[in-house]
């Protein structure tokens, strides 16, 4: 186990609804990606907090938004939801002093919206 | 934006054989990392290549990065049933991950 937690595991919403979905990172990781992994597909970059800053973004629009906390956790918050918005969502903590920059994943929060 | 294309999508191998999955960029990639996830979990990180040409060895599994940086592959000897799983090339750019659409690897007893 890499020590990165999720929560919540499951998670079931209707469209338009709002969600917010937690990570706490591994110890001395200061360094938080969250990634959609939509059925069969390879996980895609959200976006990427450092020192409680967003640092980088992938192309999701501005209803996916994020938080880091001075403990280095995070949110993900998705307004608005829409069905395609349905996957697994994956935290991934990391160390910027690590020159592999090895991402470790938590077990994920699956979305499901109807 | 960065794109990585891995191949093939699926692969059903009898015990005992081998297995390699690809991985193309149309671009120079400064690293790339591969990640194997689990039927139900999440990704766990294998290895991460940095120099052109560079040929790494993990008990039965072997990784390459081309000589140009633009492609790379994993081959995996004589599989094992634990070996079951999706496989993925990613492109690491300051610790942003930019992930294949993965390979899928069945293996039949």
């Amino acid at each position: 186990e890499t020590g990165v937690t999720q929560s919540p595991t499951h998670l079931i919403k209707t469209r338009g609804q709002q969600v917010t979905l937690r990570c706490s990172s591994q110890s001395g990781h200061n360094t938080v990606s969250w990634y959609q992994q939509a059925l069969g597909q390879g996980p895609q970059f959200i976006f990427q907090y450092y020192r409680e800053e967003e640092n980088g973004r992938g192309n999701f629009p501005p209803r996916f938004s994020g938080l880091q906390f001075p403990n280095y956790s995070s949110e993900l918050n998705v307004n608005a939801l829409e069905l395609d918005d349905s996957a697994l969502y994956l935290c991934a903590s990391s160390s910027y002093r690590d020159p592999a920059h090895e991402q470790f994943f938590g077990p994920g929060t699956r979305l499901t919206v109807l | 934006g960065q794109q990585v294309m891995q191949i093939p999508q699926y692969q059903h191998v009898q015990e005992g054989e081998d297995f390699t999955t690809y991985c193309n960029s149309s671009t120079t990639l400064s690293n790339i990392q591969w990640y194997k996830q689990r039927p139900g979990g999440h990704p766990v990180f294998l290895i991460q290549l940095v120099k052109s040409g560079e040929v790494k060895k993990q008990k039965r599994l072997t990784f390459q990065f081309g000589e140009a940086k633009k492609n790379s592959s994993l081959h995996i000897t004589a599989t094992q049933t634990t070996d079951v799983g999706t496989y993925f090339c990613a492109a690491s750019n300051t610790g942003k991950l930019i992930f294949g659409q993965g390979t899928t690897l069945q293996v039949k007893p």
